[in-house]
């Protein structure tokens, strides 16, 4: 079965911390993984994807198929990531089907 | 460019009415996607539609059903409304659908059955 799991809910960290939230999914193919994020009274755009490589905001995630683990890192968290962050699965290759985890609302404090 | 529009973006129905939702993707975006959003079952895929055939279709009963038009706008029906259908429902749209293809969201429309 295809699915997400982002285990936490809610990460509340500090200013300058380091964040990482965790994203394991189910997958039998080679999976397409992408972070989400909803600022608050913003819609949910692209954050970033793991075939691009790429580092947006600070942020970047990994893909490890042993762990089948596709966590976000940032390491020094500022005010403005306070978000909700989904992390998805591309289903079905050259479509658009996403599947979504439960999302993790993140709160940095000051 | 202009982003995802959705039409209406909110709605209050009673159990037992139909309801249509509207989608109009970014202008040249073929691919549109459909979601439910609630609290308790977080963000569920509907179905997509590219070049106006359903390609996709999630795990929702045949009260769902959609359609995209040869503009690429897309709508959405939900018969028989029940109390459980309350939710935003978001459209996305990407170019062709593919993996390098970036999904734009609309502002979603809120869907309250009484």
């Amino acid at each position: 079965a295809q699915r997400v799991t982002q285990p936490e809910k809610l990460l509340s960290v500090f200013k300058g911390a380091p964040v990482e939230l965790k994203c394991n999914y189910s997958y039998s193919g080679s999976p397409e993984l992408f972070w989400y994020v909803q600022y608050s009274r913003q819609r949910l755009q692209l954050l970033l994807r793991h075939i691009s490589r790429e580092s947006i905001k600070g942020f970047t995630a990994d893909l490890n198929k042993g762990e089948t683990s596709f966590h976000l890192k940032k390491p020094f968290a500022q005010e403005e990531d306070s978000a909700m962050y989904y992390c998805a699965l591309l289903g079905s290759s050259n479509t658009g089907k996403l599947i979504f985890g439960q999302g993790t609302t993140l709160q940095v404090k000051p | 460019k202009a982003g995802v529009t959705q039409t209406p973006r909110y709605l209050i129905k009673t159990r037992g009415q139909q309801v249509t939702l509207s989608c109009s993707p970014i202008s040249g975006h073929r691919s549109v996607s459909w979601y439910q959003q609630t609290p308790g079952q977080g963000l569920q895929f509907l179905f997509e539609y590219f070049s106006e055939t359903q390609r996709n279709k999630g795990n929702f009963p045949g009260r769902f059903s959609g359609r995209q038009f040869s503009n690429s706008r897309s709508e959405m029906n939900v018969s028989t409304l029940e109390l459980g259908d309350s939710a935003l429902y978001l459209c996305a749209s990407s170019l062709v659908g593919r993996v390098s293809d970036t999904q734009y969201f609309g502002p979603g429309t809120r869907l309250t059955v009484l």
